[in-house]
């Protein structure tokens, strides 16, 4: 059973452009989880999804940031107009339910120059 | 606010010392507890989940204690190895169970 799956994991973008990165759970998981490491801090929350549905969105800044998991395909954590202060490490979890314990992956690092 | 905090923030100990680090959390909020191992470019590894004041669990020579009453969790580590050079990462659930609020972990050095 392949664990939770990131991709890339490295991306670099410039100041303005978009950021897409994939998280493909383990299977038969139906709920994902964003986190962000921001440099010198902890893992930060950004949100959760269950398939296709956001059920938390508390941890995500409210502009330019957007997360999303169809029915079909990996969840997408979408970043529009990148700025520098995004530079970050971005890791998705997933679990079987809700509450149980929650599987990462390996991360997908920005660097927005 | 829930705020998890670890320490020692890093511990450098020799090999077959026995260690411990401490997690600290709001008694008043508490769902479960959530140990984590990072190993530095990989994927953190769950270890544990406690969610009864009491519990105990242990894996190998890793073994943890939660005190939800005055809102503790002790992580123990017996005769350290090379191999568990690591950051031991402590989260607490939500209420809700959507979300681990994570602390800054504790970076464990053993040298041979």
């Amino acid at each position: 059973n392949a664990g939770v799956m990131q991709n890339p994991r490295h991306l670099v973008r410039r100041r303005g452009q978009e950021a897409r990165l994939r998280c493909s759970p383990m299977k038969g998981h139906s709920h994902v989880y964003w986190y962000r490491q921001l440099p010198e801090e902890g893992l930060k929350f950004m949100v959760y999804l269950q398939k296709e549905n956001i059920i938390d969105e508390s941890g995500m800044p409210k502009e330019r940031f957007s997360a999303e998991f169809p029915k079909e395909g990996p969840s997408i954590l979408r970043i529009q107009q990148v700025v520098r202060g995004d530079s970050a490490a971005y890791f998705c979890a997933s679990s079987p339910r809700r509450e149980e314990t929650q599987y990462f992956g390996p991360g997908t690092r920005l660097l927005v120059l | 606010i829930l705020n998890v905090e670890q320490s020692p923030q890093s511990l450098h100990v020799q090999e077959g010392d026995s260690t411990n680090f401490t997690c600290s959390f709001p008694s008043s909020n508490f769902y479960a507890l959530h140990w984590y191992r990072w190993e530095t470019a990989k994927s953190p590894e769950a270890l544990f989940v406690m969610t009864l004041n009491g519990d105990e669990k242990k894996k190998g020579r890793i073994s943890a204690t939660l005190n939800t009453k005055e809102g503790y969790s002790y992580l123990y580590i017996k005769g350290s190895q090379p191999e568990d050079s690591a950051t031991y990462l402590c989260a607490l659930g939500n209420q809700a169970g959507t979300a681990l609020i994570f602390g800054k972990g504790t970076t464990l050095s053993v040298s041979s």
